[in-house]
């Protein structure tokens, strides 16, 4: 069976530090990617999604970046993080069909001091 | 451009009583996709039911069930004899059946709120 991983669960940083969130999937190939935000009682904002290694799409203008460096594996940067990149953090993913259902991960609450 | 309207931002019920959540969509395409998902206080969003636009025939699993209605554009969520347990923020998603790049459009979600 298929099974998504984000690590860290929680994360307090001070303004201006770097960032790396990782999520790793188990248990297929190929899947497409993606990273979500969710601000406090708001709903989901698609940052970034991938189709393969190296292939990044980006949603909205921001501080952050994503990589892929591996199939099963990506990963959400900043070089500096602001106070409006708090928030809860969601990894996803897709088998790459249409047909196929979004799965997500645990996610990561990041707060920015 | 495809667009989920979920016009009740929160509901909140006593225990017991039965609660619908609306969803309604927006697409030009003829394949589509819906989804339910579940996101309790913990944070992960939990997959509940994903329907295509073929199937309108409605599904029930224990106390949930779902009405896909293409005339109207709805696919409404019924949770029977609510428990506390319920209580999360659920989202309906749509997502194009061919042709697209598998993006998900969700709505913003309806808190459901269930006092014992």
């Amino acid at each position: 069976s298929q099974t998504i991983h984000q690590w860290p669960a929680t994360l307090v940083q001070p303004v201006g530090s770097p960032l790396s969130l990782e999520c790793t999937v188990e248990g297929t190939s190929n899947p497409n990617l993606y990273w979500y935000r969710q601000a406090a009682g708001r709903g989901l904002q698609l940052l970034f999604y991938s189709v393969g290694i190296g292939q990044i799409s980006s949603e909205v203008p921001q501080n952050l970046s994503a990589s892929r460096p591996q199939d099963r594996q990506f990963i959400l940067s900043s070089k500096k993080l602001l106070l409006s990149d708090s928030g809860f953090y969601l990894c996803a993913w897709i088998g790459g069909r249409a047909t196929d259902t979004q799965y997500f991960g645990p996610g990561t609450r990041l707060t920015v001091l | 451009a495809q667009k989920v309207t979920q016009a009740q931002t929160e509901i909140s019920v006593v225990e017991k009583e039965d609660v619908t959540l609306d969803c309604v969509y927006e697409t030009r395409d003829t394949t589509y996709y819906l989804f339910w998902y579940k996101q309790p206080p913990s944070g992960e969003l939990v997959f509940l039911i994903r329907r295509n636009s073929f199937d309108e025939q409605n599904e029930i699993s224990g106390r949930y069930s779902w009405n896909f209605q293409k005339s109207t554009s709805s696919f409404n969520f019924t949770i029977t004899a609510s428990q506390v347990v319920d209580s999360a923020v659920y989202f309906c998603a749509l997502m194009r059946g061919s042709g697209g790049s598998y993006i998900p459009t969700f709505g913003r979600g309806t808190s459901l709120i269930v006092h014992p």
